[in-house]
């Protein structure tokens, strides 16, 4: 079956302006993870849900950053009131199990702020 | 939060060479994640080691957990240009073991 999808893979938008971002788990996975990434380094967790419980949100860096996943299969972090220190990739993964197993990953959303 | 650092950051090397890249922390890993990341594709997991001094082998790659879990090395035989690309570490925890802190990762590059 598919991998883990991502929309939009490219967003540009303007300092101030939202965004959400949109992650297409593996069919049947029950964990969702959301990290950023930026250029020349490694994804850094942002959030974790087990269906549709948030179950750790410590590496949202501040209040402008939230996610959801209220049916326990599609997620959407959202970002309001975007800065320019907000551009990055931002990465999606799931994994079959809670926790500890293999976490598959999604192509990514770059985001451009302006 | 656990700091893993990964040396070289950089290398470019030529097709049949060997090449060893290292992954080091100051704190005990519970256990350590080797991937691989491609350009503008997302990490894939390669292998994840968790007994000290313990040896892993994946076709021309070897991975090595220290005896003290606090250092890991990935061994490349006879590089690839398939080979290219970035090579991550990432420490293993959180309760059920799901949160992944990741290296910067070194940027292979295998010419050929």
């Amino acid at each position: 079956g598919a991998g883990v999808s991502q929309s939009p893979r490219y967003k540009v938008t303007k300092r101030g302006q939202d965004v959400a971002l949109r992650c297409d788990p593996i069919s049947g996975h029950v964990s969702l993870y959301w990290y950023r990434q930026a250029l020349g380094q490694g994804p850094e967790f942002l959030t974790y849900f087990n269906y549709e419980a948030q179950q750790d949100k410590s590496g949202l860096p501040n209040d402008r950053f939230s996610a959801e996943r209220p049916e326990g299969s599609i997620s959407t972090l959202t970002i309001q009131r975007t800065e320019q220190r907000d551009s990055a990739m931002y990465r999606c993964a799931s994994s079959y199990a809670k926790g500890g197993d293999e976490q598959f990953f999604g192509p990514g959303t770059r985001l451009t702020v302006l | 939060t656990q700091l893993l650092e990964q040396s070289p950051q950089f290398l470019s090397i030529q097709e049949g060479e060997n090449l060893t890249v290292y992954c080091n922390s100051s704190s005990v890993f519970s256990s350590l994640q080797w991937y691989r990341q491609e350009p503008g594709e997302g990490p894939v997991l390669l292998v994840t080691v968790v007994t000290g001094g313990e040896v892993k082998k994946l076709k021309r790659l070897t991975f090595q957990f220290g005896d003290a879990r606090k250092d890991s090395s990935l061994h490349i035989t006879a590089a690839q240009p398939g080979d290219t690309g970035l090579y991550l570490c990432a420490s293993v925890s959180g309760g059920s073991n799901y949160k992944l802190t990741f290296g910067k990762g070194t940027l292979l590059t295998v010419n050929p």
